[in-house]
Formats: C-alpha cells, sequence, structure tokens
C-alpha cells in the first residue's frame, strides 16, 4: 500500500529540548516536504526536498532542520523547539510536486510547554 | 504574490443537498494545477479533486465537481447530495509559482453536514 508514515502521531515536549520527527515514504518519490497547520492559517510549507542531498526553504522554515540521505526519508529536525512550535505537522511526497496528487502523513500534533 | 483565499470560515448542509464552497486565487502563471483536499476528524488529507487550468472543462469525481472560471481565478467546489461522511475541512490548493515546489493552501473551510 502506498503511504507515507510519520512518527510520533503526539508528542508533549518541554523548550529547548531537541527532537526529531520521522518521515517515510514507499511509493519511490523524488520529492518530499513538511508543513505546519495552524488555525486560521491553512497549511504553510516549512521545507522541502527536490531530491536526495537537496533540500530548500520554505515559507517558515525559522527554526527546524531537514536532512534527506535518503529518499525514502525526509525528517524533520527541531534542535531547540519553542512554545510557538506548537502546531500539527505534515510530511507530504509526491511524484510531480505541483501537477500530481501530493500523499499525506498522517500528521504529528506537537506541544511544546 | 501567489496567494489562495477561501473566505468562507465555516459552512453548513443539510444531508442530501448540494453545497459549494469558494476559493479564489492569484498567479501570474498561465499553467497550473488547482486541487481540492479534504481533512476529516482523522486529520488525513486527501484528495478530493483536480483541475488543469489549461483544460477549460471542469473536473468531475462522483458527488465532486469543480467551478473553474480561469479568467475570474476562481476554483468553487461542488458537493452533490452531501453525505455524513463529507463532514471534514476542506482546503483548496495550487502551485501558483510555476516552480513545481510547493502546494500554497488557502486557510480551509470547515464543512458539517446536518443529518
Amino acid at each position: 500500500e502506498a503511504q507515507v508514515t510519520q512518527n510520533p502521531r503526539y508528542l508533549i515536549t518541554v523548550t529547548g529540548k531537541k527532537l526529531t520527527v520521522t518521515c517515510s515514504q514507499n511509493m519511490n518519490h523524488e520529492y518530499m516536504s513538511w508543513y505546519r497547520q495552524d488555525p486560521g492559517l491553512g497549511l504553510r510549507q516549512i521545507y522541502y526536498s527536490m531530491n536526495v542531498e537537496v533540500t530548500d526553504k520554505g515559507d517558515v522554515p525559522e527554526g527546524y532542520k531537514v536532512s534527506r540521505k535518503e529518499k525514502r526519508n525526509f525528517p524533520l529536525i527541531l534542535e531547540s523547539p519553542s512554545p510557538n512550535q506548537t502546531s500539527l505537522y505534515f510530511c507530504a511526497s509526491s511524484l510531480r510536486p505541483g501537477l500530481e496528487e501530493a500523499f499525506f502523513g498522517q500528521g504529528t500534533r506537537l506541544t511544546v510547554v | 504574490a501567489q496567494t489562495v483565499t477561501q473566505s468562507q470560515p465555516e459552512m453548513s448542509v443539510q444531508e442530501a443537498e448540494t453545497v459549494t464552497l469558494s476559493c479564489t486565487y492569484d498567479t501570474s502563471e498561465n499553467n497550473y494545477y488547482l486541487f481540492w483536499y479534504k481533512q476529516p476528524p482523522s486529520r488525513q488529507m486527501i484528495l478530493v479533486i483536480r483541475q488543469e487550468a489549461y483544460k477549460q472543462q471542469n473536473a468531475t469525481e462522483n458527488r465532486f465537481s469543480v467551478n473553474f472560471q480561469k479568467a475570474a481565478k476562481s476554483f468553487s467546489l461542488k458537493i452533490s447530495d452531501s453525505q455524513l461522511g463529507d463532514t471534514a475541512m476542506y482546503f483548496c490548493a495550487s502551485d501558483l509559482t510555476g516552480a513545481n515546489s510547493k502546494l500554497t493552501f488557502g486557510k480551509g473551510i470547515t464543512l458539517s453536514v446536518r443529518p
């Protein structure tokens, strides 16, 4: 089954404690992306990757890092989380971004206290 | 700036009736794709329908259809014979930059289907 898998689905952490949200896809897509969803703001892109070792900033990259060492994995790293990063996070992959369907993970609800 | 606007935050419809969700966008690109995604309470993002801007014919998928007005930059979603399972948040989205690097999403609309 074609899918994007994110872990964890829920996470509560404290300010400043580094965390990683994992994302893996089994569709051999070159393109992967991270979004955050906040009430009244829709989804906003954090980072994206067009291929292995190629990453670029989206609209709201501050406070986040990503890496793309393998095609299937695209982890999101928060080196020093702050309360304003409390949000719902989605990983997505696509065969042709903006042209074909984007496949989304199940979402990660992150709370930073 | 490339933007996607959904001006209605909430809508409600009686089961079996028809509802239309509005979306407008702004782009200087001539060729692009437009999407409607559904997010039910499970949070999963699900593609509802896709429209290619260079196609004049409106896309349809079963009970879902779009009214695409390219000159007006309008892309509304019509849901016919609404079902309780249609209760969800709906997002309009497009890659308006032409760079094929991201989707720009609207703020979303919460649709409630009443029994």
